[in-house]
Protein backbone atom coordinates (compact mmCIF):
# COMPACT_ATOMS: atom_id res chain seq x y z
CA UNK A 1 0.00 0.00 0.00
CA UNK A 2 1.54 3.70 -0.19
CA UNK A 3 1.10 6.29 2.33
CA UNK A 4 1.61 10.20 2.46
CA UNK A 5 3.03 11.90 4.90
CA UNK A 6 2.36 15.98 5.15
CA UNK A 7 4.64 17.26 7.26
CA UNK A 8 3.29 20.44 8.30
CA UNK A 9 -0.02 21.00 9.27
CA UNK A 10 -0.64 24.76 9.39
CA UNK A 11 1.76 27.19 7.03
CA UNK A 12 1.04 30.66 8.04
CA UNK A 13 2.56 33.19 5.23
CA UNK A 14 2.02 36.53 4.17
CA UNK A 15 1.14 37.98 0.87
CA UNK A 16 3.46 37.98 -2.07
CA UNK A 17 5.92 35.75 0.00
CA UNK A 18 6.97 32.30 -1.64
CA UNK A 19 5.88 29.01 0.46
CA UNK A 20 6.54 25.37 -0.09
CA UNK A 21 4.01 22.69 1.49
CA UNK A 22 5.79 19.49 1.93
CA UNK A 23 4.94 16.17 1.12
CA UNK A 24 6.23 12.97 1.48
CA UNK A 25 4.85 9.00 0.06
CA UNK A 26 5.84 5.65 0.88
CA UNK A 27 5.75 3.01 -1.77
CA UNK A 28 6.96 0.04 -3.14
CA UNK A 29 5.41 0.50 -6.44
CA UNK A 30 5.34 3.14 -8.98
CA UNK A 31 3.33 5.70 -7.94
CA UNK A 32 1.13 8.72 -9.34
CA UNK A 33 0.93 11.77 -7.17
CA UNK A 34 -1.27 14.48 -7.28
CA UNK A 35 -1.99 17.98 -5.63
CA UNK A 36 -5.44 18.70 -4.26
CA UNK A 37 -7.05 22.22 -3.02
CA UNK A 38 -9.98 22.68 -0.42
CA UNK A 39 -12.30 25.66 0.20
CA UNK A 40 -14.45 26.12 2.69
CA UNK A 41 -17.20 24.40 2.42
CA UNK A 42 -16.21 22.74 -0.91
CA UNK A 43 -15.08 19.44 -2.18
CA UNK A 44 -11.81 18.88 -3.37
CA UNK A 45 -10.10 19.81 -6.35
CA UNK A 46 -7.37 19.23 -8.83
CA UNK A 47 -4.24 21.43 -8.64
CA UNK A 48 -2.17 19.28 -10.88
CA UNK A 49 -0.37 15.60 -10.91
CA UNK A 50 2.79 14.01 -11.96
CA UNK A 51 2.12 10.53 -14.21
CA UNK A 52 5.16 10.70 -16.23
CA UNK A 53 8.27 12.58 -18.06
CA UNK A 54 9.12 15.93 -16.48
CA UNK A 55 9.70 15.57 -12.87
CA UNK A 56 8.26 19.76 -12.57
CA UNK A 57 4.46 20.02 -12.99
CA UNK A 58 3.11 23.23 -13.28
CA UNK A 59 -0.72 24.81 -12.60
CA UNK A 60 -2.52 27.35 -14.17
CA UNK A 61 -2.46 29.31 -10.79
CA UNK A 62 1.28 29.67 -9.95
CA UNK A 63 1.93 26.73 -8.49
CA UNK A 64 4.37 24.01 -9.62
CA UNK A 65 5.59 20.77 -7.73
CA UNK A 66 8.98 18.72 -8.44
CA UNK A 67 8.53 14.86 -8.58
CA UNK A 68 12.04 13.60 -6.83
CA UNK A 69 11.96 9.73 -6.72
CA UNK A 70 14.82 9.17 -4.64
CA UNK A 71 13.82 11.53 -1.90
CA UNK A 72 9.97 10.66 -2.12
CA UNK A 73 9.10 13.51 -2.82
CA UNK A 74 6.24 15.66 -4.01
CA UNK A 75 6.91 19.19 -2.40
CA UNK A 76 4.18 22.14 -3.50
CA UNK A 77 5.48 25.40 -4.05
CA UNK A 78 4.35 28.97 -5.14
CA UNK A 79 6.87 31.96 -5.48
CA UNK A 80 4.42 34.61 -4.67
CA UNK A 81 1.33 33.73 -2.76
CA UNK A 82 -2.12 35.66 -2.61
CA UNK A 83 -4.87 36.08 0.09
CA UNK A 84 -7.07 33.95 -2.07
CA UNK A 85 -4.74 31.34 -1.84
CA UNK A 86 -5.58 30.45 1.69
CA UNK A 87 -7.02 26.99 1.26
CA UNK A 88 -6.46 23.31 2.63
CA UNK A 89 -3.87 21.37 0.39
CA UNK A 90 -3.72 17.51 0.48
CA UNK A 91 -1.04 15.58 -1.65
CA UNK A 92 -2.32 11.90 -2.71
CA UNK A 93 -0.97 9.14 -4.20
CA UNK A 94 -1.75 6.25 -6.02
CA UNK A 95 -0.44 3.01 -7.63
CA UNK A 96 1.26 4.16 -10.58
CA UNK A 97 2.67 2.12 -13.77
CA UNK A 98 -0.99 2.42 -16.03
CA UNK A 99 -2.87 0.40 -12.71
CA UNK A 100 -6.33 1.27 -13.18
CA UNK A 101 -7.01 0.70 -9.46
CA UNK A 102 -7.45 4.33 -9.16
CA UNK A 103 -7.89 4.88 -4.89
CA UNK A 104 -5.97 7.82 -3.79
CA UNK A 105 -4.31 7.70 -0.67
CA UNK A 106 -4.27 11.62 1.15
CA UNK A 107 -1.72 13.44 3.38
CA UNK A 108 -3.40 14.52 6.23
CA UNK A 109 -3.54 18.23 4.43
CA UNK A 110 -1.78 21.81 5.55
CA UNK A 111 -3.88 24.31 6.12
CA UNK A 112 -2.12 27.55 4.16
CA UNK A 113 -3.13 30.78 5.77
CA UNK A 114 -2.08 33.58 3.47
CA UNK A 115 -1.88 37.11 5.36
CA UNK A 116 -2.28 40.86 4.19
CA UNK B 1 -17.88 22.61 -11.14
CA UNK B 2 -16.38 19.23 -11.03
CA UNK B 3 -19.08 17.67 -12.90
CA UNK B 4 -20.03 15.27 -9.69
CA UNK B 5 -23.44 15.90 -7.84
CA UNK B 6 -24.17 14.68 -4.73
CA UNK B 7 -27.48 15.24 -2.49
CA UNK B 8 -28.13 16.55 -0.36
CA UNK B 9 -26.10 19.34 0.85
CA UNK B 10 -26.79 18.48 4.73
CA UNK B 11 -28.39 15.80 6.96
CA UNK B 12 -29.36 16.21 10.61
CA UNK B 13 -30.62 13.19 12.44
CA UNK B 14 -30.16 10.95 15.41
CA UNK B 15 -28.69 8.22 16.81
CA UNK B 16 -29.68 4.40 15.77
CA UNK B 17 -31.18 6.21 12.80
CA UNK B 18 -30.10 5.09 9.08
CA UNK B 19 -29.77 7.42 5.92
CA UNK B 20 -28.67 7.31 2.37
CA UNK B 21 -26.60 9.37 0.30
CA UNK B 22 -26.45 9.85 -3.56
CA UNK B 23 -23.95 10.73 -6.12
CA UNK B 24 -24.20 11.11 -9.54
CA UNK B 25 -20.57 11.00 -11.17
CA UNK B 26 -19.44 13.26 -13.74
CA UNK B 27 -20.86 12.19 -17.63
CA UNK B 28 -18.45 9.31 -19.09
CA UNK B 29 -17.21 8.45 -15.72
CA UNK B 30 -17.13 4.39 -14.64
CA UNK B 31 -15.61 4.94 -11.26
CA UNK B 32 -17.25 5.88 -8.36
CA UNK B 33 -15.86 6.49 -5.33
CA UNK B 34 -16.52 7.50 -1.73
CA UNK B 35 -14.37 9.07 0.91
CA UNK B 36 -15.00 10.08 4.68
CA UNK B 37 -13.28 13.45 5.76
CA UNK B 38 -13.61 13.92 9.72
CA UNK B 39 -10.99 16.17 11.96
CA UNK B 40 -9.64 13.41 13.74
CA UNK B 41 -8.95 10.87 11.20
CA UNK B 42 -8.66 13.10 7.96
CA UNK B 43 -9.43 11.75 4.35
CA UNK B 44 -10.57 8.02 4.81
CA UNK B 45 -11.29 5.72 1.75
CA UNK B 46 -14.50 3.81 2.24
CA UNK B 47 -14.90 2.09 -1.40
CA UNK B 48 -15.05 2.04 -4.81
CA UNK B 49 -17.21 0.94 -7.50
CA UNK B 50 -16.23 0.57 -11.22
CA UNK B 51 -19.36 0.07 -13.50
CA UNK B 52 -21.52 -1.26 -10.94
CA UNK B 53 -19.30 -3.64 -9.36
CA UNK B 54 -17.29 -3.52 -6.16
CA UNK B 55 -13.92 -2.55 -7.27
CA UNK B 56 -11.53 -1.81 -3.88
CA UNK B 57 -12.47 -1.42 -0.16
CA UNK B 58 -11.65 0.69 2.51
CA UNK B 59 -11.79 1.82 6.04
CA UNK B 60 -15.41 0.96 5.52
CA UNK B 61 -17.87 -0.22 8.33
CA UNK B 62 -20.39 -3.17 8.20
CA UNK B 63 -22.97 -0.75 9.19
CA UNK B 64 -21.92 1.14 5.96
CA UNK B 65 -22.80 -0.20 2.90
CA UNK B 66 -22.83 1.20 -0.95
CA UNK B 67 -24.12 0.42 -4.60
CA UNK B 68 -23.60 1.82 -7.88
CA UNK B 69 -26.95 1.45 -10.49
CA UNK B 70 -27.02 0.61 -14.15
CA UNK B 71 -26.80 4.17 -14.72
CA UNK B 72 -23.79 4.75 -12.61
CA UNK B 73 -25.17 6.55 -9.89
CA UNK B 74 -23.97 5.47 -6.22
CA UNK B 75 -25.49 5.15 -3.01
CA UNK B 76 -23.86 4.94 0.36
CA UNK B 77 -26.31 3.95 3.28
CA UNK B 78 -25.21 4.43 6.53
CA UNK B 79 -27.40 2.70 9.38
CA UNK B 80 -27.54 2.20 13.08
CA UNK B 81 -25.92 5.95 13.31
CA UNK B 82 -23.28 6.59 16.19
CA UNK B 83 -22.05 10.14 17.15
CA UNK B 84 -18.74 9.55 15.64
CA UNK B 85 -20.33 8.71 12.09
CA UNK B 86 -20.86 13.16 12.12
CA UNK B 87 -18.39 13.82 8.98
CA UNK B 88 -18.35 14.99 5.54
CA UNK B 89 -18.83 12.34 2.89
CA UNK B 90 -17.59 12.70 -0.39
CA UNK B 91 -17.93 11.31 -3.67
CA UNK B 92 -15.67 11.13 -6.51
CA UNK B 93 -15.69 9.74 -9.90
CA UNK B 94 -12.74 9.21 -12.44
CA UNK B 95 -12.48 8.09 -16.18
CA UNK B 96 -10.66 4.85 -17.06
CA UNK B 97 -6.76 5.61 -18.14
CA UNK B 98 -4.44 4.93 -15.28
CA UNK B 99 -3.57 8.25 -13.43
CA UNK B 100 -6.87 9.29 -14.18
CA UNK B 101 -7.77 12.39 -11.53
CA UNK B 102 -10.59 11.80 -9.05
CA UNK B 103 -13.18 14.49 -9.18
CA UNK B 104 -14.61 15.51 -6.02
CA UNK B 105 -18.63 16.72 -5.23
CA UNK B 106 -18.95 19.10 -3.14
CA UNK B 107 -19.84 16.64 -0.12
CA UNK B 108 -22.51 15.60 2.47
CA UNK B 109 -21.99 16.97 6.21
CA UNK B 110 -23.55 14.73 8.21
CA UNK B 111 -24.82 15.23 11.89
CA UNK B 112 -25.88 13.04 14.56
CA UNK B 113 -26.77 14.05 17.36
Amino acid sequence: AQSVTQLDSQVPVFEEAPVELRCNYSSSVSVYLFWYVQYPNQGLQLLLKYLSGSTLVESINGFEAEFNKSQTSFHLRKPSVHISDTAEYFCAVTRGGGSTLGRLYFGRGTQLTVWP
Amino acid sequence: DSGVTQTPKHLITATGQRVTLRCSPRSGDLSVYWYQQSLDQGLQFLIQYYNGEERAKGNILERFSAQQFPDLHSELNLSSLELGDSALYFCASSGVGGGSPLHFGNGTRLTVT
